[in-house]
């Protein structure tokens, strides 16, 4: 069964610097689609970021980049120049057809 | 992308009721899902929703208990049969977009005392 694994639950960093959050997944299959995605107090879900697992070069999205190693089952989130306004959960998530998510990582981003 | 309305976007509701969450989508979908985020965790897969078929469920959810309707391709309801504090989560609601992407609900924030 696929599985994804956010080994920290929170994480804090001051404005303007860069952060990393880390997930690991664990899959059978070649081909597939991993995600991002941060959700505020709002609640609401919002894609960050997405990568193609055949596609070797890292996804960016501004400030937003990743570190795809497919042979290591890895895919971190590098938020660069944090903002107050990054504060949420981050959710690593892995496509199957249908979407699981890790456990979720709360980022504070301190003024 | 598509646009998802969910509603209500939160209510509190005594033990042993029911409450029904709706979602309409603006454009026509093939499969709905529908998670539940108990508090401080993660999103869980309650039961993928396809038009004209029942829907399947996830391991620990059964049909008696999240009952879902499927009517058309933009919409679907949940409903969160004979209540318990226990259930108290966010339920949302989600859509596929296309190759390699989902969109999803605001999210309905349910208490239950």
């Amino acid at each position: 069964a696929q599985t994804v694994t956010q080994s920290q639950p929170e994480m804090s960093v001051q404005e303007a610097e860069t952060v990393t959050l880390s997930c690991t997944y664990d899959t059978s299959e070649s081909n597939y689609y991993l995600f991002w995605y941060k959700q505020p107090p709002s609640r609401q879900m919002i894609l960050v970021i997405r990568q193609e697992a055949y596609k070797q070069q890292n996804a960016t999205e501004n400030r937003f980049s990743v570190n795809f190693q497919k042979a290591a089952k890895s895919f971190s989130l590098k938020i660069s120049d944090s903002q107050l306004g990054d504060t949420a959960m981050y959710f690593c998530a892995f496509d199957t057809g249908k979407l699981i998510f890790g456990q979720g990582t709360t980022l504070q981003v301190k003024p | 992308s598509a646009v998802i309305s969910q509603k209500p976007s939160r209510d509190i509701c005594q033990r042993g009721t029911s409450l029904t969450i709706q979602c309409q989508v603006d454009s026509q979908v093939t499969m709905m899902f529908w998670y539940r985020q108990q508090p401080g965790q993660s999103l869980t897969l309650i039961a993928t929703a396809n038009q004209g078929s029942e829907a399947t469920y996830e391991s620990g959810f059964v049909i008696d208990k999240f009952p879902i309707s499927r009517p058309n391709l933009t919409f679907s309801t949940l409903t969160v049969s004979n209540m318990s504090p226990e259930d108290s989560s966010i339920y949302l609601c989600s859509v596929t977009t296309g190759v390699g992407g989902y969109t999803f609900g605001s999210g309905t924030r349910l208490t239950v005392v």
